[in-house]
């Protein structure tokens, strides 16, 4: 059984710019959760959506946003990148959504601003 | 609102020594804790988690937890700490609602040969 995906696993970025990252969960889940990790700030939960729409946001500016498809696919969208939004970029997902289910994370995209 | 405190952002020990990782959390409902461990440029994977079913509790690579309900605590262990296990340790607990996982800051642990 195929894990989390997540690609690309490395991006370089100008401020400025904006990058669109991407998530495919474990076939058969339907939750799928965003976060941030950085050494300062340590692991932030962006967002979450299940069956394409967003359940929970975090504290993050407009700027971050995501998506869900049909198939459970997520994206995330980052504009106006700023030097901060370099981080590693983690998804998740979780079989149902509901309590009591862990979550399986991808391998991470590794974003770097300059 | 749930959280959880990971007490030393370092941990030392000698190969074949006792780990114990310490977290505490913070919740006013019943909480299901977790601990993911994290390799350098990997994502996160799950040693165990406490769902309510039993106090201790068991997970892979021979790492146990013990939830203390009158202590607030979710300690991680394992007897015996292998070269293999350094890296960095994640305590998290379900927020309210069940659709974020909230993590503390982490605790890199360190094996001396």
């Amino acid at each position: 059984k195929a894990g989390v995906t997540q690609t690309p696993r490395y991006l370089i970025k100008t401020r400025g710019q904006q990058v669109t990252l991407s998530c495919s969960p474990i076939s058969g889940h339907r939750s799928v959760s965003w976060y941030q990790q950085t050494p300062g700030q340590g692991l932030q939960f962006l967002f979450e959506y299940f069956s394409e729409t967003q359940r929970n946001k975090g504290n993050f500016p407009g700027r971050f946003s995501g998506r869900q498809f049909s198939n459970s696919r997520s994206e995330m969208n980052v504009s106006t990148l700023e030097l901060g939004d370099s981080a590693l970029y983690l998804c998740a997902s979780t079989r149902t959504g509901t309590v009591n289910t862990e979550a399986f994370f991808g391998q991470g995209t590794r974003l770097t601003v300059v | 609102a749930q959280s959880v405190t990971q007490l030393g952002s370092h941990v030392s020990v000698s190969e074949g020594a006792l780990v114990l990782l310490r977290c505490n959390y913070s919740s006013s409902v019943p909480p299901y804790l977790f601990w993911y461990v994290q390799y350098p440029n990997q994502g996160l994977q799950l040693l165990l988690k406490y769902t309510s079913a039993a106090t201790l509790v068991k997970g892979i690579n021979g790492f146990e937890a013990e939830f203390k309900k009158s202590e607030t605590s979710f300690h991680l262990t394992k007897p015996s700490a292998h070269m293999s296990d350094a890296a960095e340790y994640f305590c998290a607990v379900l927020g309210t609602g069940g659709f974020k996982t909230i993590f503390g800051a982490g605790t890199r642990l360190f094996v001396k040969a």
